[in-house]
């Protein structure tokens, strides 16, 4: 069975730094490019940032380009998203999400809430 | 960067209806589009991709077509499950895109 779970979310001050973690399970994770997807509160769904198996593809969103850093460690089946320069507007619930085998987002995580106020 | 609109963006039905939610895109994205379905509290659980391929485990009663720029999602009866908000997602090109929602209410 699939499963992922973020952790690392919070309470942050605007200027401050945050790391994701996504931890996976039931699948060959090197295998399969990785997902984060954020939906602030009311609103609909925005991607981040994907990156692939073996970390060659990386693509952010220009929302958060320069600021954020996706990465993966394939060793202990671990997705993450280091946050820096944090922002009001990054205020969301963090999913992460992997990528099925035809163009589509299959499993995603129970998402972390991720909250920026001074 | 692709958009991607859906309509309508609330919609009032009730059990046994028939719905379809139409997703167009800015420009041609193929047959990249997938659909998802969102309870509140919940992550998004994906339904339809490829645009018209039904998920494993997902009732019949959902459908998906459309190719280039535009696509519809279908639900032939509706269950009281179903009262969710549907979102569409372009997976043809960076950055990835969603539609804005379509939330689906009970009448």
């Amino acid at each position: 069975e699939v499963q992922l779970v973020e952790s690392g979310g919070g309470l942050v001050k605007p200027g401050g730094s945050l790391r994701l973690s996504c931890a996976a399970s039931g699948f060959t994770f090197s295998s399969y490019s990785m997902n984060w997807v954020r939906q602030a509160p009311g609103k609909g769904l925005e991607w981040v940032s994907s990156i692939s198996g073996s970390s060659y593809h990386i693509y952010y969103a220009d929302s958060v380009k320069g600021r954020f850093t996706i990465s993966r460690d394939n060793a202990k089946n671990s997705l993450y998203l280091q946050m820096n320069s944090l922002r009001d507007e990054d205020t969301a619930v963090y999913y992460c999400a992997k990528r099925g085998d035809g163009y589509n987002y299959e499993y995603w995580g129970q998402g972390t809430l991720v909250t920026v106020s001074s | 960067d692709i958009q991607l609109t859906q309509s309508p963006s609330f919609l009032s039905a009730s059990v046994g209806d028939r719905v379809t939610i139409t997703c167009r895109a800015s420009q041609g994205i193929s047959s990249y589009l997938a659909w998802y379905q969102q309870k509140p509290g919940k992550a998004p659980k994906l339904l339809i991709y490829a645009a018209s391929t039904l998920q494993s485990g997902v009732p019949s009663r959902f459908s998906g077509s459309g190719s280039g720029t535009e696509f519809t999602l279908t639900i032939s009866s509706l269950q009281p499950e179903d009262f969710a908000t549907y979102y569409c997602q372009q997976l043809n090109s960076y950055p990835i895109t969603f539609g804005q929602g379509t939330r689906l209410e009970i009448k």
